[in-house]
């Protein structure tokens, strides 16, 4: 089982710019939340999707969007990107609410 | 609305020495509580769960417990390792099942 994985693991991008960050479930699991972790805080909570609809969302501006394919996969998408951007970028997965394995993140710099 | 903390920010120990580290939360409707631990620049490694009808977990040299009518919790690591060196995160699954509320972490160093 490859647990939770993520792409791309480092991404740079200057302002203004549109990101597009990916991830694919552990094996057996239908949700997908998406994290922001800035530097020295703990992870955000961005939105989540299930069943391809994003079900929950956290206190992020709708540049921040997403979407979940019928194999469970997901994009997260950030538009007009910002300094305040920069992050960890992390995906959990689960089967409906039980707990969440987390992937290894994208390091997201934007200049 | 849920705000998270945890005390100390930072901590270092010699090698051997058992720890605690505290995690505080301000609304007990809570699913469950979580302990992560990340290493720098890393993803999140689930330590211990405890559902919100549970009082502790155990896992070899780590021990959770919860009371959620104070709104606390702490980690106990016994006869702590350099390998233990990572920053430890508390996390409240809360009034929106599937959210993760998380502290800002405590950073770990056990020196040899």
């Amino acid at each position: 089982d490859a647990g939770v994985t993520q792409s791309p693991t480092h991404l740079i991008k200057t302002r203004g710019q549109q990101v597009t960050l990916r991830c694919s479930p552990k094996s057996g699991h239908d949700t997908v939340s998406w994290y922001q972790q800035a530097l020295g805080q703990g992870p955000q909570f961005i939105f989540q999707y299930y069943e391809e609809e994003e079900r929950q969302r956290g206190n992020f501006p709708d540049r921040f969007s997403g979407h979940q394919f019928p194999n469970y996969s997901s994009e997260l998408n950030v538009n007009a990107l910002l300094l305040g951007d920069s992050a960890l970028y992390l995906c959990a997965s689960s089967y409906v609410d039980n707990e969440q394995f987390f992937g290894p993140g994208t390091r997201l710099t934007v200049l | 609305k849920q705000e998270v903390t945890q005390i100390p920010a930072a901590l270092s120990v010699p090698e051997g020495e058992n720890l605690v580290l505290n995690c505080s939360f301000t609304d007990s409707a809570i699913y469950n509580l979580q302990w992560f631990r990340q290493d720098p620049g890393k993803g999140l490694t689930s330590l211990l769960l405890i559902q919100s009808s549970q009082r502790e977990q155990t896992s070899g040299r780590l021990n959770a417990s919860l009371d959620k009518s104070s709104g606390r919790s702490t980690l106990y690591i016994a006869a702590s390792q350099p390998g233990d060196s990572a920053t430890y995160l508390c996390a409240v699954e809360g009034g929106s099942q599937g959210n993760l509320i998380f502290g800002k972490g405590t950073k770990l160093s056990v020196k040899p």
